[in-house]
């Protein structure tokens, strides 16, 4: 049950765009649509951003947008803002299980 | 509004037991899966069961296969994880989260209980 394999750090300055990406297996991410994302600010609950690759949940931006391609899972930010700064989480179904990311930073410069 | 309010963190040492509890309010308890997830201290966060809408099915991480056990009470609206035999490397906040789609997303977290165990 290996982490799926996100970058420790990314940054970029506001109105910029970001992508963080998330590599598993086809066993998880590469078999199964069912890649989500989680913004979380320390100190508090996880935010659900991004659902089954694509989807977001109301409420959130349409800043916020997932794609997949093969193994690899991408979160793309756009129109960056301070309050973005946080920890993102990516997290794949995989056959009665689920396996998260080990979190990237994302700090807004 | 959909609340999740964990409880029953505390400080034990290795080889105890520990039951958490996370209370939900807001939703129809009954009708939605539920998770645990926990975050190890600088760690991402990591899975530890789900359990479905009826408490039927049970899943688990590998790293607490046999020693952890989901279970919830729908007429008290409230889930539970029992933690046996405690190691030093359980040490972590631990969340409930409440699931809503067919990829076991979770929609809503609470804000976590803290387990540390140490001798």
């Amino acid at each position: 049950q290996s982490a799926l394999t996100q970058p420790r750090s990314v940054s970029g300055s506001p109105g910029q765009s970001v992508t963080i990406s998330c590599t598993g297996t086809s066993s998880d991410v590469g078999g199964y649509d069912y890649v989500s994302w989680y913004q979380h600010h320390p100190g508090k609950a996880p935010q659900l951003i991004i659902y089954d690759v694509t989807e977001r949940p109301s409420g959130v931006p349409d800043r916020f947008s997932g794609s997949k391609s093969d193994n690899t899972a991408s979160l793309t930010i756009s129109g960056l803002q301070a309050e973005d700064e946080a920890d993102y989480h990516c997290c794949s179904y995989a056959d009665g299980s689920v396996r998260f990311g080990e979190g990237t930073k994302l700090t807004v410069l | 509004q959909v609340q999740l309010v964990e409880s029953g963190g505390d400080v034990v040492q290795p080889g105890r037991s520990l039951r958490l509890s996370c209370a939900a309010s807001g939703f129809t308890f009954s009708r939605h899966g539920m998770q645990w997830v926990r975050q190890a201290p600088g760690k991402g966060l990591d899975w530890v069961a789900a359990t479905s809408n009826d408490g039927s099915d049970k899943y688990y991480g590998d790293s607490v296969k046999g020693r952890f056990i989901i279970s919830r009470d729908n007429s008290k609206n409230t889930l539970y994880l029992q933690m046996n035999s405690l190691r030093v490397e359980d040490t972590a906040v631990y969340y409930c989260a409440k699931l809503f789609s067919s990829g076991w997303s979770a929609d809503y977290w609470g804000q976590g209980t803290l387990v540390t165990v140490s001798s």
